[in-house]
């Protein structure tokens, strides 16, 4: 069965500072995975998403992630973290036709100035 | 395009009432999701729909019932509430299964006391 792992439930770092956001699924056929973002009080929203075109994704808001078949990986990053990027980021993963989402526990960033 | 819309916002309900969360897309999108959240566990499937007069159960279906007979809409219903329905009710939509975007509605904040 399909999962999503999220390594750490609360990610800090710096106004300017590389953001990275870890994420690993478990699913026995080629997947396809997501990226949303939650800001407080909001529905979630997608930021990106990896559909077996290219294995580097860009998204919005300057984030990218890059899809890693032997580590079976799909970790999100930004170069440089801004206080708007303050939000829970959810992974999420879809390997099979006419089936929902599997989502990730969620990380929560939070930038400090 | 107001894209997904739930009302209501926010609802108290006492142990043993009953509700309905009403969910309207005007996407013309044939999947429609419930979904609940509660704090570090991330987003739990109740039920999905992949189109009018199909449902099915999600990963968390007990206590709630759903019912699809538009295109449009895609109302929950609580029979008997109870604390543990405690949450953040959100519902999406998406024109397909597995590689689609879902959008997100803004949410409804439920307490049971």
């Amino acid at each position: 069965a399909q999962s999503v792992t999220q390594l750490g439930s609360h990610v800090s770092v710096s106004e300017g500072a590389l953001v990275l956001l870890r994420c690993n699924y478990s699913s026995s056929v080629p997947p396809y995975l997501f990226w949303y973002v939650q800001y407080p009080n909001q529905g979630l929203q997608l930021l990106l998403k990896y559909t077996s075109a290219a294995t580097l994704v860009k998204g919005i808001n300057g984030f990218e992630a890059e899809f890693k078949k032997s580590e079976t990986s799909f970790h999100l990053t930004k170069p440089s973290a801004h206080m708007s990027d303050a939000a829970e980021y959810f992974c999420a993963v879809s390997d099979r036709p006419n089936t929902p989402l599997v989502f990730g526990k969620g990380t929560r960033l939070s930038v400090i100035a | 395009n107001a894209g997904v819309t739930q009302t209501p916002k926010f609802r108290i309900l006492k142990i043993g009432q009953s509700m309905t969360l009403q969910c309207t897309q005007d996407m013309n999108h044939n999947y429609m999701y419930w979904y609940r959240q509660d704090p570090g566990m991330g987003l739990k499937l109740i039920y999905y729909s992949v189109g009018a007069g199909i449902t099915d159960k999600g990963e968390v279906p007990n206590g709630y019932n759903v019912s699809r007979s538009t295109t449009e809409d895609f109302p929950l219903r609580l029979e008997l509430a109870a604390p543990s329905q405690t949450s953040v009710y959100f519902c999406a939509s998406s024109y397909s299964g597995k590689q689609e975007t879902q959008y997100f509605g803004p949410g409804t904040r439920l307490l049971v006391l």
